[in-house]
C-alpha cells in the first residue's frame, strides 16, 4: 500500500498562475481532507470531503477549489494564485462512518506539497 | 469556531529529561488526538483518546484527557534524540459527523540537546 500521495512535492508559481494539487489514497478511505501549514499556525483545514461527489468548507477555504470525483481522489485548486497561498499543502484521508472500522477516526498524512508564489 | 490552544510553543531538554505539552479547547471534545511530525515530514497519528478521564501509554509517552474532555495532556519520560519533532493536539467537536473534523494546535517544537 502506498497510503497518501501527493503530487508535486514541490511547484514555483507566478502570482495570478492556477494549478492543482493532486492526492491519492490506495485505503479506501470515505473522508479526506485538505490542509496548508505555515510557520506557527499549526495545520489548518481547507475543504474536506466525506464522500465521492461531496466537498465542504474548513476553516480557510478562500482561493481554493475542491473536486472528488472519485473515492480515490482529492484534487485542490488555486485559480489565481497569491503570495499568502505561499504554505506546506498537506493532504490526508480517514475512514468514515464504516461500521467495520467505527471508532477509528484517525487520519493518514500525505508527504505533503510545497508551494511557493512569487 | 472552536479552537485548540497548545502549549508551550517551543521546549529544548537535555537529553534524559521529561517532556509535557498541554492541550486547552474552548468546547467539549468528541475525541482528542496526537500527532507527531519530525522535521521535514508530515504529520503522524500517535493516539485517540475518546473516554473522559482516559490515560493511555506508549512506552515512554503518556497521554492524558481531562475529566471535562477539554483538556489533555501528552508527557515523555527520558526523551532521547529521536524525540525530536513537532507534537500537535487535535480535537473534534461533539457531532456526529462532525466528529471526523479535526482543529489542530500550533503545536509544541521539542528540541533535544544531547
Amino acid at each position: 500500500n502506498a497510503g497518501v500521495t501527493q503530487t508535486p512535492k514541490f511547484r514555483v508559481l507566478k502570482t495570478g498562475q492556477s494549478m492543482t494539487l493532486l492526492c491519492a489514497q490506495d485505503m479506501n478511505h470515505e473522508y479526506m481532507y485538505w490542509y496548508r501549514q505555515d510557520p506557527g499556525m499549526g495545520l489548518r483545514l481547507i475543504h474536506y470531503s466525506v464522500g465521492e461527489g461531496t466537498t465542504a468548507k474548513g476553516e480557510v477555504p478562500d482561493g481554493y477549489n475542491v473536486s472528488r470525483l472519485k473515492k480515490q481522489n482529492f484534487l485542490l485548486g488555486l485559480e489565481s494564485a497569491a503570495p499568502s497561498q505561499t504554505s506546506v499543502y498537506f493532504c490526508a484521508s480517514s475512514y468514515g462512518f464504516q461500521i467495520e472500522t467505527s471508532g477509528r477516526r484517525e487520519q493518514f498524512f500525505g508527504p505533503g506539497t510545497r508551494l511557493t508564489v512569487l | 469556531g472552536q479552537q485548540v490552544m497548545q502549549i508551550p510553543q517551543y521546549q529544548h531538554v537535555q537529553e534524559g529529561e521529561d517532556f509535557t505539552t498541554y492541550c486547552n479547547s474552548s468546547t467539549t471534545l468528541s475525541n482528542i488526538q496526537w500527532y507527531k511530525q519530525r522535521p521535514g515530514g508530515h504529520p503522524v497519528f500517535l493516539i485517540q483518546l475518546v473516554k473522559s478521564g482516559e490515560v493511555k501509554k506508549q512506552k515512554r509517552l503518556t497521554f492524558q484527557f481531562g475529566e471535562a474532555k477539554k483538556n489533555s495532556s501528552l508527557h515523555i519520560t527520558a526523551t532521547q534524540t529521536t524525540d525530536v519533532g513537532t507534537y500537535f493536539c487535535a480535537g473534534a467537536p461533539y457531532s456526529g459527523a462532525g466528529s471526523y473534523q479535526l482543529t489542530f494546535g500550533k503545536g509544541t517544537k521539542l528540541s533535544v540537546i544531547p
